[in-house]
């Protein structure tokens, strides 16, 4: 199995842009989450689907950060304008329900930086 | 509101001796838990997961984790690590059902040969 493969690896961005991450969770994994990790505030998790359906996009910092799962192998991340303080470790990770709880597999991660 | 702390920002230990990080949780019930391994620039690795049952889990890499509900600990030691040990280490922990975890800032472990 491939994993959760993300990309692009880097991204370096000026402000104001628009950013768009990319997500491919591992085939028959029916949950998906989008997690950012800072210094200050370490791995914070942003937004997860479950079935493509968004569930609980409780910890997205604001308005400028959008995230979509048009089918089951692809979702995206938006950031529109970024600014400086988007600058972070962006993981995805994917998880399989069957018969119980199992764990997150997480992919390698997005670098964003915004000048 | 659920938390998960790790007290030790940083920790060195020598090639060889033991090794035990401190993770301690505050959830309103018996939340899943699980330890991660993240290298330089890697995405995260799991060591191992607390669901129920025996409260001494085996991980992989020779690493194992006891939990201990009176304590709300879940902490993670190893007999003897090696120098690819050296890495950050982070727990974490969710309530169940379908949520998403709840991470600690870390351990970032150092290894002195």
């Amino acid at each position: 199995d491939a994993g959760v493969i993300q990309s692009p690896r880097h991204e370096v961005t000026e402000m104001g842009q628009e950013v768009t991450l990319r997500c491919k969770p591992i085939s028959g994994h029916d949950y998906l989450f989008w997690y950012r990790q800072t210094m200050m505030r370490g791995l914070e998790l942003l937004i997860y689907f479950n079935n493509n359906v968004p569930i609980d996009d409780s910890g997205m910092p604001e308005d400028r950060f959008s995230a979509k799962m048009p089918n089951a192998s692809f979702s995206t991340l938006k950031i529109q304008p970024s600014e400086p303080r988007d600058s972070a470790v962006y993981f995805c990770a994917s998880r399989k329900t069957s018969g119980g709880y199992n764990e997150q597999f997480f992919g390698p991660g997005t670098r964003l930086t915004v000048l | 509101a659920q938390s998960v702390t790790q007290p030790d920002i940083h920790i060195t230990v020598s090639e060889g001796a033991s090794l035990e990080l401190r993770c301690n949780y505050s959830y309103g019930a018996t939340p899943y838990l699980f330890w991660y391994v993240q290298s330089p620039g890697q995405g995260l690795q799991l060591l191992l997961k607390y669901f129920s049952g025996d409260t001494l889990v085996q991980g992989i890499k020779g690493f194992e984790a006891e939990f201990k509900r009176s304590q709300s600990s879940f902490n993670l030691r190893k007999p003897s690590v090696h120098w690819s040990d050296a890495a950050e280490y982070f727990c974490a922990a969710s309530g169940g059902g379908a949520d998403g975890l709840t991470f600690g800032k870390g351990t970032h472990l150092i290894i002195q040969p």
